[in-house]
């Protein structure tokens, strides 16, 4: 059972380029989360999709595209990348919605932007 | 305790001994809060969570206590071990859906 699995675990992109992170779980979930998070910070959410077929944007969506491809996957996208966006970013889905039950989380993609 | 910036508050503690980690949360409508423990390297990994209607829960050498009076929670680790060794971060949940609030973390230290 390998959880949630995020791909790639270290990308070094040039200011400019575009990329997607992929991230996909094996628990039968119906929520999943995008978040980033920077040195000496919280989790902070970009994007989730409740369920298939849904996303809305979290704390700090600007820059970001989402797809939730099926129940399983759930990828971000960063159309233009900017240094600002160098940061560590974490997958996580949970059963129900976070708010009353716990996410597990993906290993995280390390991205900086130079 | 925690803070929200750059310094990330660091709890150095004997093995063998107790931890105690605590967090101020910020919404008095929260009423969800879990804990949860970041190894390095890796994403967070759910300890326990307590309900607003809970002062205190209890799990595996782990217990979490709300004071709703003055917003404060705390994480108490019994017996700690090195690999306890990690940053744990307190949330809550303000009801806005979806959106939990996360503290910037506590790094606990394990001296030998």
């Amino acid at each position: 059972n390998a959880g949630v699995t995020q791909t790639p675990k270290f990308q070094v992109l040039k200011t400019g380029q575009s990329m997607t992170l992929q991230c996909a779980q094996d628990m039968n979930h119906n929520s999943m989360y995008w978040y980033r998070q920077d040195p000496g910070m919280g989790l902070r959410l970009i994007y989730y999709s409740a369920s298939e077929g849904t996303t809305d944007k979290g704390e700090v969506p600007n820059g970001y595209n989402v797809s939730r491809l099926n129940k399983r996957e759930f990828s971000l996208r960063l159309e233009s990348a900017a240094p600002s966006q160098t940061s560590v970013y974490f997958c996580a889905s949970s059963k129900r919605r976070t708010g009353n039950t716990e996410a597990f989380f993906g290993q995280g993609t390390r991205l900086t932007v130079v | 305790g925690e803070s929200v910036g750059l310094h990330l508050p660091t709890l150095s503690v004997q093995e063998g001994d107790n931890s105690i980690i605590n967090c101020a949360y910020s919404n008095s409508a929260s009423d969800y809060f879990i804990w949860y423990k970041q190894e390095s390297g890796k994403g967070p990994q759910f300890i326990i969570d307590i309900r607003s209607n809970m002062d205190k829960r209890q799990g595996q050498r782990v217990t979490v206590l709300l004071n709703k009076t003055v917003k404060h929670l705390s994480l108490q680790i019994a017996a700690t071990q090195p690999g306890d060794s990690a940053v744990y971060f307190c949330a809550e949940d303000p009801k806005s859906n979806y959106q939990l609030i996360w503290g910037a973390g506590t790094k606990l230290i394990i001296k030998p």
